[in-house]
């Protein structure tokens, strides 16, 4: 069964900081992607960053890049120079049956981040 | 481009009813999933559906169903709601290809009373 796991259930980070958010994954399937998205206490889903399976290249978007460790399996987020706008919750998830046209993505329980002034 | 809209945003029902949310994709994207998110449970997939065929399903009852139409706009139906289902919901859109961005309208906010 596929599963997400995010350890860190809260975490703490000094403004202008850099911050590494943990996350691993379990698939058998050869084709997937992760992604990453924030979710403020507005509830909206913002979508972050997003990394195939196949990309050899770790995926950067401005502040945000995903260290992508397949043999591992795991596709931490860092997000670099921490602002307070960064508080908020941060969901790991993997997208699965890519080779079957029937998409399906699970998410992890979250890591909610705290950015401290 | 206008992003994911959902319809209502707000809603309170009693058990026993049904109700039906609506999801209306970024335009271009074909495919659209919907998703359950409570504190207890998390965000759960329900099911994901492309150009008027559902392709995946999650793990939930009959109780829960969708469609799609052919202007890619989508309906998900809860009936005999139970008071756990209050939840929100989420629904997110992409290409409909293997890969790339999912992006995500602002949920409906359901409560069973």
């Amino acid at each position: 069964a596929q599963k997400i796991t995010q350890t860190q259930p809260g975490m703490f980070v000094q403004e202008k900081e850099a911050v590494t958010l943990d996350c691993t994954y379990d698939t058998s399937d050869q084709s997937y992607g992760l992604f990453w998205y924030k979710q403020p206490s507005s509830g909206e889903m913002i979508f972050l960053i997003y990394q195939g399976s196949y990309d050899e290249q770790n995926a950067t978007e401005g502040r945000y890049s995903l260290n992508f460790q397949k043999a591992r399996k795991s596709a931490n987020l860092v997000i670099s120079a921490s602002q307070l706008g960064d508080s908020a919750m941060y969901f790991c998830a993997m997208r699965e049956g890519l080779n079957t046209g029937g998409f399906k993505t699970i998410f992890g329980a979250g890591t909610r981040l705290f950015v401290k002034a | 481009k206008a992003g994911v809209t959902q319809t209502p945003r707000y809603l309170i029902k009693t058990r026993g009813q049904q109700v039906t949310l609506s999801c209306s994709p970024i335009s271009g994207h074909r495919s659209v999933s919907w998703y359950q998110q409570t504190p207890g449970q998390g965000l759960q997939f329900l099911f994901e559906y492309f150009s008027e065929t559902q392709r995946n399903k999650g793990n939930f009852p009959g109780r829960f169903s969708g469609r799609q139409f052919s202007n890619s706009r989508s309906e998900m139906n809860v009936s005999t709601l139970e008071l756990g289902d209050s939840a929100l919901y989420l629904c997110a859109s992409n290409l409909g290809l293997a890969g790339g961005e999912q992006y995500f309208g602002p949920g409906t906010r359901l409560t069973v009373t």
